[in-house]
């Protein structure tokens, strides 16, 4: 059974800085790519980065690129998710998601909420 | 960036009912379509990939179907436990966009 927990999430100011992690267990975590994706309050589902099986390949929606930094340490089994220069629409559920097989999305992990807020 | 558009973006129907969903992109994304079911306060689940394979443990009422441009997903026979928001995501091509959700409610 495949296990996927967020943590990290909380208030920050606008400006501010804040890390994510997300812990992975029940599959061979260093072979597969990992995605964080969004969900701001009442809205729809955004997908944010993407990481490599290796860390080689990273990849990022429009609006993060320069403030986000998506990271993995696969002795550890946990990716993480670095915010800086939060802004106000940042505020969302972040999850991180497992490609568990070639663009097979899933699953997902519970989520944890960053609100960005003065 | 390829764009999604789902209809209906509401959808009102009873237990029993058969139930499709459709999702458009804006170029086409070959069969790398998925569909995923959120329940209010839950994480989204993942359905269907690779426009109709299901996911492990998902019930057989669910199937998907298209290619190109025009995907659909159907419910054969809605059940109480269906009741919720459905979303399409494309995985052609970076980012992986999705729709804006249909909702299914109890008529």
């Amino acid at each position: 059974q495949v296990q996927v927990v967020e943590s990290g999430g909380g208030v920050v100011q606008p400006g501010r800085s804040l890390r994510l992690s997300c812990a992975v267990s029940g599959l061979s975590f260093s072979s597969h790519a990992m995605h964080w994706v969004r969900q701001g309050p009442g809205k729809g589902l955004e997908w944010v980065a993407v990481i490599s099986y290796d860390g080689n390949y990273k990849n990022y929606i429009d609006s993060v690129k320069g403030r986000f930094t998506i990271s993995r340490d696969n002795s550890k089994n946990t990716l993480y998710l670095e915010m800086n220069s939060l802004r106000v629409e940042d505020t969302a559920v972040y999850f991180c998601v497992t490609e568990a097989g070639p663009r097979r999305f899933g699953p997902w992990g519970q989520g944890t909420l960053v609100t960005v807020s003065s | 960036d390829i764009q999604l558009t789902q209809s209906p973006s509401f959808l009102s129907a009873s237990v029993g009912d058969r139930v499709t969903i459709t999702c458009r992109a804006s170029q086409g994304i070959a069969s790398y379509l998925a569909w995923h079911q959120q329940k209010p306060g839950k994480a989204p689940k993942l359905l269907i990939y690779t426009t109709s394979t299901l996911q492990s443990g998902v019930p057989s009422r669910f199937s998907g179907s298209g290619s190109g441009t025009e995907f659909t997903l159907t419910v054969s026979s809605l059940q109480p436990e269906d009741f919720a928001t459905y979303y399409c995501q494309q995985l052609n091509s970076y980012p992986w966009t999705f729709g804006q959700g249909t909702k299914v409610e109890i008529k």
